[in-house]
């Protein structure tokens, strides 16, 4: 029961430096998110991809880029890291519901990403 | 404009006092969900509660309570007889049924003084 998993839990970079968060989760879900959480600003959606082949842009996307490797697997790449970069980030997945209400179901996440950039 | 608006940022009360959060939420669609997630201080976000925007019966869960009220946009959650264990960072997120993604509020920090 793993649900979605992120690595690395704790990450130190320098400014420029550049690294990749992963995020895999085991439920089958379509749906897989990014998010970063700064004191404050609450979770705020960086990119979302809502099947595999798809990623799409959220609130903050500036310095960021993803992949969706597979159905289980959604990446989060930084190439230049700078200190605004300096979060908490998570990786979540949901289920869409079909049907007349559509929407979407719950979101699940992962256990969180720190990240500190020099 | 912010899609849901938790105003208290921070609520302090002492242990078996009552507290309700707030949460107003904005949106343009006829179906929607409405969530609140806790994040106690060990940092993972655990789901509480899912409401479709049909379904505007209040719900118990043990201390648990939600009053959602379509007339005025707010979710609220109301924690009786609040614990220790409560203390976290409560938040509420909206998701519209047009599109995939979920819109946090900037969460409300609760510490249950003992």
């Amino acid at each position: 029961n793993a649900g979605v998993t992120q690595t690395p839990k704790f990450q130190v970079l320098k400014t420029g430096q550049s690294m990749t968060l992963q995020c895999a989760q085991d439920m089958n879900h379509n749906s897989m998110y990014w998010y970063r959480q700064d004191p404050g600003m609450g979770l705020r959606l960086i990119y979302y991809s809502a099947s595999e082949g798809t990623t799409d842009k959220g609130e903050v996307p500036n310095g960021y880029n993803v992949s969706r490797l597979n159905k289980r697997e959604f990446s989060l790449r930084l190439e230049s890291a700078a200190p605004s970069q300096t979060s908490v980030y998570f990786c979540a997945s949901s289920e869409l519901i079909s049907g007349v209400l559509g929407g979407a179901n719950v979101l699940t996440f992962g256990a969180g990403s720190r990240l500190t950039v020099l | 404009a912010q899609k849901v608006t938790q105003a208290q940022t921070e609520i302090s009360v002492v242990e078996k006092e009552d507290v309700t959060l707030d949460c107003v939420y904005e949106t343009r669609d006829t179906t929607y969900y409405l969530f609140w997630y806790k994040q106690p201080p060990s940092g993972e976000l655990v789901f509480l509660i899912r409401r479709n925007s049909f379904d505007e019966q209040n719900e118990i869960s043990g201390r648990y309570s939600w009053n959602f009220q379509k007339s005025t946009s707010s979710f609220n959650f109301t924690i009786t007889a609040s614990q220790v264990v409560d203390s976290a960072v409560y938040f509420c997120a909206l998701s519209e049924a047009a599109g995939n993604q979920f819109y946090f509020g900037t969460g409300t920090s609760l510490t249950v003084i003992p």
